[in-house]
């Protein structure tokens, strides 16, 4: 079993869609749970980023933790044609090195 | 802010040849930087961690010899692929975190690597 699990996808919605992205893992001791965003060709680019349980809202994103289930999600609101890329979920324990998911491959369609 | 530069983002060498691969954080002070590889619609694998001042630590399967990692300054690590060969055409990716270790971090562009 893979420390982080995340369904690949692809996803596939309408413009203007909500938007519902979601990482389990297995490691109780993560504490630091981070999305990314990657375009095609480009590095990782860092949406959210949430220390412990709760949730975190940063425009048309939210992001939501349970650390109860281990199990993190990304919302997307109003989805755009510009959210089209791979989503990354990405989480670590202290210094520890980040761990991976994934990555959903998602395109939103206007 | 938080800006990582890579450098450069696609190359193109040929087989036996070494590539050198530049990792900056331009606006802040990286203490550890990391050395990502991604093949085609996959997830990034860690290669190997730096720490500015000491001797990279590789993941378990990657050759530090044919990866050599340098971590001389507080802004900027290098990768260098040594003796490239076809196989070792990928997506490179580093990532820097800031001085305080346990917060998020934050990726370079990207180099794409193309042995011939």
């Amino acid at each position: 079993q893979k420390e982080v699990e995340q369904d690949p996808g692809p996803l596939s919605v309408p413009e203007g869609a909500i938007v519902s992205l979601n990482c389990t893992y297995s490691n109780s001791a993560f504490q630091y749970f981070m999305w990314y965003r990657q375009y095609s060709r480009k590095g990782p680019e860092l949406l959210m980023y949430t220390y412990s349980s709760g949730n975190k809202e940063d425009g048309r994103f939210t992001a939501q933790v349970d650390k109860s289930s281990k199990y993190i999600s990304l919302f997307i609101r109003d989805s755009q044609p510009s959210d089209s890329a791979t989503y990354l979920c990405a989480m670590k324990e202290g210094a520890q090195k980040l761990v991976f998911g994934q990555g959903t491959r998602l395109t939103i369609n206007p | 802010g938080a800006v990582v530069s890579q450098h450069p983002s696609w190359v193109i060498c040929k087989s036996g040849t070494s590539v050198k691969i530049e990792c900056r954080s331009l606006d802040f002070q990286a203490t550890t930087m990391f050395w990502y590889r991604q093949f085609p619609k996959q997830s990034l694998m860690l290669m190997a961690t730096s720490n500015e001042g000491s001797k990279a630590t590789y993941e378990q399967g990657v050759e530090k010899d044919k990866f050599l990692i340098n971590h001389a300054s507080l802004t900027l690590s290098t990768l260098t692929v040594t003796s490239a060969h076809p196989e070792d055409s990928s997506f490179y990716i580093c990532s820097a975190s800031r001085v305080a270790v346990n917060t998020e971090a934050f990726f370079g562009q990207g180099t794409r690597l193309t042995v011939v």
